[in-house]
């Protein structure tokens, strides 16, 4: 059974800074990986969605890689804004429904 | 305007009752989901219907049920036999699912609480 892995679990950064998030799965025949936003007490917004068969997409500040046969992907945001401050949980999806990650709590400091 | 709308946005259940979530979509979506969130933890799949009439139980189903008799429509009902309801829960759609390329998306949410 696919399980996600995220760490860390939270982070604080100076604004303006580079930062790398990461997401880990054992099952590496996933069709998918996701990467969502999650504001406090609301709904999850799609960041960005990379298919088995690439291994990177991009938008805006943000940059998603996927390397299937280590079971990693990360998520990197340049020059880091206070808006940024969020929940990042990513998702893999196979032959079965999506499943997340905890998540990574970050909060970008002003 | 396009998107997945849930309601309520808070809902009260008392000792025994059955409550219900609404979820609604109009992206013209096959897929529908329905997930529970609590504090610090990701999100768990209770339940996902991938046409009208049909559904299949995720990792948590037990205490919960769920109808697909209209394809824009995936309503949650929280029994009574659910011991702890006290959650977020989030309703999802997709174009397809298992397999699929595309990318799932959210409605606001449902926060739950028992009186």
């Amino acid at each position: 059974k696919q399980e996600v892995t995220q760490i860390p679990a939270a982070l604080s950064v100076p604004e303006g800074e580079n930062l790398v998030l990461n997401c880990s799965f054992t099952d590496s025949a996933i069709y998918n990986l996701q990467w969502f936003r999650q504001d406090p007490g609301k709904g999850l917004t799609s960041l960005l969605l990379i298919q088995s068969s690439q291994r990177e997409q991009t938008s805006g500040r943000l940059n998603a890689s996927l390397d299937k046969s280590s079971g990693r992907s990360t998520l990197y945001i340049a020059a880091s804004q206070p808006g940024d401050s969020a929940t990042y949980l990513c998702a893999g999806g196979g032959n079965t429904p999506l499943v997340f990650g905890k998540g990574t709590r970050l909060s970008v400091i002003a | 305007d396009g998107g997945i709308t849930q309601s309520p946005k808070y809902l009260f259940r008392k000792e025994g009752q059955n409550v219900t979530l609404s979820c609604e979509q109009n992206l013209n979506h096959d897929a529908m989901y329905w997930y529970r969130q609590d504090p610090g933890q990701g999100l768990r799949l209770i339940y996902y219907s991938q046409i009208v009439n049909d559904f299949q139980k995720g990792d948590i189903a037990e205490g919960y049920s769920v109808s697909r008799e209209k394809k824009e429509s995936f309503p949650l009902t929280v029994t009574s036999a659910q011991k702890n309801p006290t959650a977020f829960y989030l309703c999802a759609s997709s174009m397809r699912t298992l397999g699929g390329q595309e990318t799932q998306y959210f409605g606001p949410g449902t926060r739950l609480l028992v009186l």
